[in-house]
């Protein structure tokens, strides 16, 4: 079956620091990505997405890229704040079915 | 739109208590999700409607556990009787394809 295999967190960094979220995927077909965050006390809520090899899904300064031959969807951002701090989800979703299958979640903490 | 709704957002109740958590989708949204997320097991999904009909309930834990879909604006996850394992926080999310819309969930203690 469809399976989402993300680094163990927590990350912890220092504001201003690169980020990268190792996420990898197996899945039969040709899945959509996608990358939630959850913020304390909130529900998950859909950063970026990507639905094709190749494809780069961006948003607030994330960036992700639909990697086929290594099945692979790393986060990445330039320079993290104290505001990004929160748990991130990786997720597929393939075929006819509208069930996702998620990561077990990377939590990140940036400090002043 | 206001995004999905869930009521309560807090409930505290007694071992072997009934419980309801309620919740109102996005509207035009065909596709609806129980999740429960737990520090022990992470996000875990319950129960998943298309327009209105349960097509997988195989992640329910257990016959106390039950969700119905009268509508395409209203689905509700009763246990009956809780217990205290059953604390955790439970989501609902809508979807109209492959993203998903949760709400803000229930924070569900039971003493």
């Amino acid at each position: 079956g469809d399976s989402v295999t993300q680094m163990e967190g927590p990350v912890t960094l220092s504001e201003e620091a690169f980020l990268t979220i190792n996420c990898t995927y197996t899945a039969t077909g040709y899945p959509s990505l996608f990358w939630y965050v959850q913020y304390p006390g909130e529900g998950l809520q859909l950063l970026l997405k990507a639905t094709k090899a190749d494809d780069k899904g961006s948003n607030k300064g994330f960036e992700a890229t639909y990697r086929k031959e290594t099945t692979s969807f790393h986060l990445e951002k330039g320079s993290v704040q104290v505001s990004d701090s929160a748990v991130y989800f990786c997720a597929l979703a393939s075929g006819g079915s509208y069930i996702p299958t998620f990561g077990r979640g990377t939590s990140l903490i940036v400090h002043p | 739109d206001a995004g999905v709704i869930q009521s309560p957002r807090h409930e505290v109740t007694e071992m072997g208590q009934e419980v309801t958590l309620r919740c109102k989708p996005i509207s035009g949204h065909n596709s609806l999700f129980w999740y429960r997320q737990t520090m022990m097991r992470g996000l875990e999904l319950l129960i998943y409607f298309n327009n209105n009909v349960p097509i997988d309930d195989s992640g329910m834990p257990e016959d106390r556990f039950s969700a119905k879909m009268p509508n395409a604006s209203f689905s509700t996850l009763k246990i009956q009787p809780s217990e205290p394992r059953d604390s955790a926080v439970y989501f609902c999310a809508s979807s109209e394809a492959y993203e998903q819309y949760f709400g803000p969930g229930t924070r569900l203690t039971v003493t």
